[in-house]
Protein backbone atom coordinates (compact mmCIF):
# COMPACT_ATOMS: atom_id res chain seq x y z
CA UNK A 1 0.00 0.00 0.00
CA UNK A 2 1.32 3.14 -0.66
CA UNK A 3 2.77 5.22 1.94
CA UNK A 4 4.04 8.63 3.26
CA UNK A 5 7.56 8.95 3.91
CA UNK A 6 10.03 11.06 5.78
CA UNK A 7 13.23 11.77 6.26
CA UNK A 8 15.14 11.93 8.58
CA UNK A 9 13.61 9.76 11.05
CA UNK A 10 15.57 11.97 13.80
CA UNK A 11 17.14 15.43 13.52
CA UNK A 12 19.52 17.43 16.11
CA UNK A 13 20.08 20.98 15.38
CA UNK A 14 21.86 23.37 17.35
CA UNK A 15 19.78 26.95 18.11
CA UNK A 16 19.75 29.26 15.37
CA UNK A 17 20.39 26.74 12.51
CA UNK A 18 18.24 26.02 9.26
CA UNK A 19 16.77 22.38 9.23
CA UNK A 20 14.89 21.29 6.21
CA UNK A 21 12.42 17.88 7.12
CA UNK A 22 11.73 16.10 3.88
CA UNK A 23 8.69 14.09 2.91
CA UNK A 24 7.60 12.40 -0.21
CA UNK A 25 3.89 12.12 -0.03
CA UNK A 26 1.64 9.53 -2.07
CA UNK A 27 2.02 10.32 -5.47
CA UNK A 28 -1.67 10.89 -6.79
CA UNK A 29 -2.40 13.19 -3.79
CA UNK A 30 -2.93 16.46 -4.50
CA UNK A 31 -3.33 18.31 -1.09
CA UNK A 32 -0.05 18.24 0.96
CA UNK A 33 0.10 19.10 4.72
CA UNK A 34 3.08 19.75 7.75
CA UNK A 35 1.86 19.27 11.46
CA UNK A 36 3.51 19.03 14.74
CA UNK A 37 3.55 17.63 17.92
CA UNK A 38 5.59 19.25 20.85
CA UNK A 39 5.88 16.22 23.57
CA UNK A 40 2.64 15.67 25.44
CA UNK A 41 0.86 18.41 23.61
CA UNK A 42 -1.89 17.92 20.76
CA UNK A 43 -1.52 17.31 17.25
CA UNK A 44 -1.09 20.96 15.74
CA UNK A 45 -1.91 22.13 12.17
CA UNK A 46 0.64 23.97 10.89
CA UNK A 47 0.25 24.39 7.03
CA UNK A 48 -1.51 23.28 3.83
CA UNK A 49 -0.38 23.10 0.32
CA UNK A 50 -1.89 22.33 -2.82
CA UNK A 51 -1.37 23.92 -6.36
CA UNK A 52 1.67 24.57 -5.58
CA UNK A 53 0.98 27.38 -3.08
CA UNK A 54 0.14 27.51 0.49
CA UNK A 55 -3.85 27.01 1.08
CA UNK A 56 -3.70 27.88 4.74
CA UNK A 57 -1.51 28.34 7.54
CA UNK A 58 -1.85 28.51 10.81
CA UNK A 59 -0.57 31.14 13.44
CA UNK A 60 2.77 28.70 14.27
CA UNK A 61 3.75 28.88 10.25
CA UNK A 62 5.44 32.21 11.03
CA UNK A 63 8.30 33.99 8.70
CA UNK A 64 10.78 31.28 9.74
CA UNK A 65 8.92 28.72 8.24
CA UNK A 66 8.52 27.61 4.81
CA UNK A 67 7.56 24.71 2.75
CA UNK A 68 8.23 23.72 -0.67
CA UNK A 69 7.19 21.25 -3.78
CA UNK A 70 10.73 21.27 -5.45
CA UNK A 71 10.01 18.56 -7.73
CA UNK A 72 6.95 16.41 -8.40
CA UNK A 73 7.73 14.50 -5.64
CA UNK A 74 8.98 16.07 -2.87
CA UNK A 75 7.44 18.20 -0.55
CA UNK A 76 9.85 19.88 2.66
CA UNK A 77 9.81 21.67 5.46
CA UNK A 78 12.29 24.45 6.09
CA UNK A 79 12.74 26.30 9.57
CA UNK A 80 14.44 29.12 8.87
CA UNK A 81 16.59 29.54 12.75
CA UNK A 82 15.57 27.11 14.88
CA UNK A 83 14.37 28.26 18.78
CA UNK A 84 14.26 25.85 21.48
CA UNK A 85 10.27 25.63 21.46
CA UNK A 86 11.16 24.10 17.51
CA UNK A 87 11.57 20.97 19.35
CA UNK A 88 8.71 18.66 18.35
CA UNK A 89 8.14 15.47 15.90
CA UNK A 90 6.90 16.81 12.91
CA UNK A 91 4.32 14.94 10.67
CA UNK A 92 3.69 15.49 6.91
CA UNK A 93 0.52 14.48 5.76
CA UNK A 94 -1.05 13.55 1.99
CA UNK A 95 -4.29 13.58 0.56
CA UNK A 96 -7.35 14.40 -1.85
CA UNK A 97 -7.03 12.93 -5.35
CA UNK A 98 -8.83 14.04 -8.00
CA UNK A 99 -12.21 14.39 -8.23
CA UNK A 100 -12.75 13.10 -4.62
CA UNK A 101 -11.99 13.63 -1.09
CA UNK A 102 -9.89 11.37 0.54
CA UNK A 103 -8.26 11.05 4.42
CA UNK A 104 -5.17 12.17 5.03
CA UNK A 105 -2.51 10.05 5.32
CA UNK A 106 0.31 10.71 7.74
CA UNK A 107 3.93 9.95 7.42
CA UNK A 108 6.22 8.70 10.77
CA UNK A 109 7.28 11.89 11.30
CA UNK A 110 10.92 13.40 12.13
CA UNK A 111 11.55 14.03 15.83
CA UNK A 112 13.50 17.46 15.89
CA UNK A 113 15.84 18.47 18.70
CA UNK A 114 16.82 21.96 19.14
CA UNK A 115 19.84 22.31 21.71
CA UNK B 1 -14.06 28.50 18.07
CA UNK B 2 -12.43 24.50 16.82
CA UNK B 3 -11.71 21.97 19.50
CA UNK B 4 -11.96 18.65 20.36
CA UNK B 5 -12.05 16.38 23.91
CA UNK B 6 -11.06 12.94 24.75
CA UNK B 7 -10.74 11.44 27.97
CA UNK B 8 -7.03 10.71 28.37
CA UNK B 9 -6.96 7.00 29.48
CA UNK B 10 -8.66 4.01 29.04
CA UNK B 11 -7.47 0.17 30.65
CA UNK B 12 -9.12 -2.68 29.34
CA UNK B 13 -9.09 -6.16 29.68
CA UNK B 14 -8.02 -8.73 26.86
CA UNK B 15 -10.82 -9.34 24.94
CA UNK B 16 -13.08 -6.68 26.22
CA UNK B 17 -14.78 -4.33 24.17
CA UNK B 18 -13.01 -0.93 23.95
CA UNK B 19 -15.35 2.25 23.96
CA UNK B 20 -12.68 5.36 23.18
CA UNK B 21 -15.03 8.67 23.39
CA UNK B 22 -14.60 12.15 21.56
CA UNK B 23 -16.93 15.51 21.91
CA UNK B 24 -16.21 18.00 19.10
CA UNK B 25 -17.46 22.11 18.98
CA UNK B 26 -17.68 22.59 15.29
CA UNK B 27 -21.31 21.71 14.07
CA UNK B 28 -20.40 21.82 10.45
CA UNK B 29 -18.17 19.35 10.77
CA UNK B 30 -17.43 17.32 7.34
CA UNK B 31 -15.69 14.39 8.52
CA UNK B 32 -14.57 12.94 11.40
CA UNK B 33 -11.71 10.66 12.02
CA UNK B 34 -10.01 8.52 14.10
CA UNK B 35 -6.16 7.85 14.11
CA UNK B 36 -3.83 5.45 15.77
CA UNK B 37 -0.25 6.46 17.41
CA UNK B 38 2.49 3.46 18.61
CA UNK B 39 4.98 4.51 20.47
CA UNK B 40 7.62 5.91 18.38
CA UNK B 41 5.70 5.81 15.34
CA UNK B 42 3.49 8.17 13.09
CA UNK B 43 -0.56 8.28 13.16
CA UNK B 44 -2.37 5.35 11.41
CA UNK B 45 -5.56 6.19 9.92
CA UNK B 46 -7.93 3.83 11.02
CA UNK B 47 -11.68 4.57 10.27
CA UNK B 48 -13.51 8.33 9.34
CA UNK B 49 -16.99 8.87 8.61
CA UNK B 50 -18.75 11.64 6.68
CA UNK B 51 -21.18 13.87 9.06
CA UNK B 52 -24.12 12.26 7.38
CA UNK B 53 -23.94 9.15 8.32
CA UNK B 54 -24.68 7.62 11.75
CA UNK B 55 -22.89 4.47 12.62
CA UNK B 56 -19.65 2.60 10.10
CA UNK B 57 -18.39 -0.65 10.64
CA UNK B 58 -15.20 -2.04 9.83
CA UNK B 59 -14.14 -5.03 11.19
CA UNK B 60 -13.43 -4.62 14.79
CA UNK B 61 -14.20 -1.24 14.58
CA UNK B 62 -17.55 0.50 15.41
CA UNK B 63 -17.84 4.13 15.00
CA UNK B 64 -21.06 5.84 16.37
CA UNK B 65 -22.00 9.59 15.42
CA UNK B 66 -24.42 11.71 17.60
CA UNK B 67 -24.40 14.97 15.75
CA UNK B 68 -26.54 16.88 18.03
CA UNK B 69 -24.62 16.03 20.98
CA UNK B 70 -21.13 16.73 19.01
CA UNK B 71 -20.30 13.21 20.18
CA UNK B 72 -18.12 10.64 18.35
CA UNK B 73 -16.95 7.41 19.79
CA UNK B 74 -14.88 4.23 18.51
CA UNK B 75 -15.68 0.84 19.91
CA UNK B 76 -13.14 -1.91 19.09
CA UNK B 77 -14.26 -5.00 19.83
CA UNK B 78 -12.35 -8.09 20.89
CA UNK B 79 -9.38 -5.96 21.87
CA UNK B 80 -6.13 -7.05 21.91
CA UNK B 81 -2.91 -6.19 23.37
CA UNK B 82 -1.83 -5.31 20.44
CA UNK B 83 -4.37 -2.47 20.70
CA UNK B 84 -2.50 -0.89 23.11
CA UNK B 85 -1.91 2.84 21.53
CA UNK B 86 -2.76 6.35 21.41
CA UNK B 87 -6.21 6.92 19.69
CA UNK B 88 -6.56 10.31 18.33
CA UNK B 89 -9.82 11.65 17.06
CA UNK B 90 -9.64 14.52 14.50
CA UNK B 91 -12.60 16.81 13.09
CA UNK B 92 -12.28 18.49 9.73
CA UNK B 93 -14.12 21.54 10.17
CA UNK B 94 -16.31 22.73 6.94
CA UNK B 95 -14.28 26.33 7.60
CA UNK B 96 -11.48 24.41 7.08
CA UNK B 97 -11.72 24.76 3.34
CA UNK B 98 -8.61 22.58 2.07
CA UNK B 99 -9.22 19.73 5.20
CA UNK B 100 -7.09 21.52 8.15
CA UNK B 101 -7.57 18.64 10.68
CA UNK B 102 -7.99 19.52 14.26
CA UNK B 103 -7.02 16.61 16.34
CA UNK B 104 -7.96 15.93 20.32
CA UNK B 105 -5.39 15.14 23.10
CA UNK B 106 -5.60 11.52 22.15
CA UNK B 107 -6.51 8.44 24.44
CA UNK B 108 -4.10 6.70 25.93
CA UNK B 109 -5.44 2.71 25.62
CA UNK B 110 -3.73 0.31 27.66
CA UNK B 111 -5.03 -3.55 27.01
CA UNK B 112 -3.89 -6.28 30.08
CA UNK B 113 -4.56 -9.68 30.25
Amino acid sequence: EPEVTQTPSHQVTQMGQEVILRCVPISNHLYFYWYRQILGQKVEFLVSFYNNEISEKSEIFDDQFSVERPDGSNFTLKIRSTKLEDSAMYFCASGGGQGEVQPQHFGDGTRLSIL
Amino acid sequence: GEDVEQSLFLSVREGDSSVINCTYTDSSSTYLYWYKQEPGAGLQLLTYIFSNMDMKQDQRLTVLLNKKDKHLSLRIADTQTGDSAIYFCAEIPFSGGYNKLIFGAGTRLAVHP
